[in-house]
């Protein structure tokens, strides 16, 4: 089964610093796709950022981008100019490219953005 | 554009009790899915569908049942609640293998 792990259970930042979280998965397939997703306190799921696996062109969203490392299986999300408003889990996610409907969780991390 | 819909937002049940959860999609989505999410943890996946009247279990499924007869349907069933089924449960749908999630806004049970 794949895996995929977020090593940082918390974390937090300063207003307008940058922040940035892991993530890390374990699959030997080559076409897969991954996203990061945030979980504010009203719980509902958003879309942040994807990424897939044959672009070798770092995904970016206005202050959020990704470090996609490839070989090292490698996922971390970059956040500039931390925002209040950025506080939240955020959970990392993985899909095989063909043949796999199922989508593969980290457990998420929390960040806090601190005024 | 409502995207994906959940109903309840919240319930209590007893232990022993059944319930259905509902979820509707008017995107045209194939895929359909039902998760749950315990506090402090992740996302696991109880039931998923590619398409009306197929479905299949996902890495938690004992406990629950999911029927889909139409393409914008996927309610998720409880039979004989049980406290361990207490959890924020949602439902999501997507277009194709390399399109994201849209989650519904979750349905908080709680089985005392």
């Amino acid at each position: 089964a794949q895996t995929v792990t977020q090593s940082q259970p918390e974390m937090s930042v300063q207003e307008a610093e940058t922040v940035t979280l892991s993530c890390t998965y374990d699959t030997s397939e080559n076409n897969y796709y991954l996203f990061w997703y945030k979980q504010p306190p009203s719980r509902q799921m958003i879309l942040v950022i994807r990424q897939e696996a044959y672009k070798q062109q770092n995904a970016t969203e206005n202050r959020f981008s990704v470090n996609f490392q490839k070989a090292a299986k490698s996922f971390s999300l970059k956040i500039s100019d931390s925002q209040l408003g950025d506080t939240a889990m955020y959970f990392c996610a993985w899909v095989s490219g063909a043949g796999s409907y199922q989508l593969t969780f980290g457990k998420g991390t929390k960040l806090s953005v601190i005024p | 554009n409502a995207g994906v819909t959940q109903t309840p937002k919240f319930r209590i049940l007893k232990i022993g009790q059944s319930m259905t959860l509902q979820c509707a999609q008017d995107m045209n989505h194939n895929y359909m899915y039902w998760y749950r999410q315990d506090p402090g943890m992740g996302l696991k996946l109880i039931y998923y569908s590619v398409g009306a009247g197929i479905t299949d279990k996902g890495e938690v499924p004992n406990g629950y049942n999911v029927s889909r007869s139409t393409t914008e349907d996927f309610p998720l069933r409880l039979e004989l609640a049980a406290p361990s089924q207490t959890s924020v449960y949602f439902c999501a749908s997507r277009t194709a293998n390399n399109s994201p999630l849209h989650f519904g806004n979750g349905t908080r049970l709680t089985v005392t």
